[in-house]
């Protein structure tokens, strides 16, 4: 089982305010990583995938970086709004057979 | 576009039993995966189908398996079911499976053993 972790577990911040959370693979046999967002009651949501190191998406207010010879990749988020407020999960393509291995999130709450 | 769809929304059974889960992928899609969470842990890969072949299998019994029919669609069967089966099912589906191909996520089926 590979080790994917997610920092912080979760976070509360301010609208307006902007912020990033952490994802930490292993840097060996790279293929790619996924990130999702994930609202209560509804179905994950594909925000990017990205498998070049130095990639980097941006899709409305929210963008990623991705550093492969570390091992991680950052989400951030540019002024936070309340529809913000979900979980965020990274995923790891190890092997390139589409098995991705998940973190545990970050759970987003944005406090109007 | 209709996103991808799962059936039933819920089920419970008892332990002992079998349980039967089916997910219509995104039109157009011949990738089908599947993923379990249980209570307090994170996703976890159970099986990819592509084309109605089994490509990848996570580290899973045997008594979990599936098919792919030639409209792409699936179903994930749980043999035997244990209590610790109790868990959110999510199918994903995808374009072709090449890699870096996105994955996109249906409801789930909340699964609960009794």
């Amino acid at each position: 089982i590979l080790n994917v972790e997610q920092s912080p577990q979760s976070l509360h911040v301010q609208e307006g305010d902007s912020t990033n959370f952490t994802c930490s693979f292993p840097s060996s046999n790279f293929y790619a990583l996924h990130w999702y967002r994930w609202e209560t009651a509804k179905s994950p949501e594909a925000l990017f995938v990205m498998t070049l190191n130095g990639d980097e998406k941006k899709k409305g207010r929210i963008s990623a970086t991705l550093n492969t010879k570390e091992g991680y990749s950052y989400l951030y988020i540019k002024g936070s709004q309340p529809e913000d407020s979900a979980t965020y999960l990274c995923a790891y393509d190890q092997t390139g057979a589409n098995n991705l291995f998940f973190g545990t999130g970050t759970r987003l709450t944005v406090i109007p | 576009e209709a996103g991808v769809t799962q059936s039933p929304t819920h089920l419970i059974k008892t332990r002992g039993q079998q349980a039967t889960l089916r997910c219509s992928p995104i039109s157009g899609h011949t990738s089908v995966y599947w993923y379990q969470q249980a209570l307090g842990l994170g996703l976890q890969f159970l099986l990819w189908y592509d084309e109605g072949e089994e490509r990848n299998r996570g580290n899973f019994p045997p008594r979990f398996s599936g098919r792919q029919f030639p409209n792409y669609s699936s179903e994930l069967n749980v043999n035997a079911l244990e209590l610790e089966d109790s868990a959110l099912y999510l199918c994903a589906s995808s374009f072709d499976g090449a890699l870096g191909d996105t994955q996109y996520f249906g409801p789930g089926t909340r699964l609960t053993v009794l």
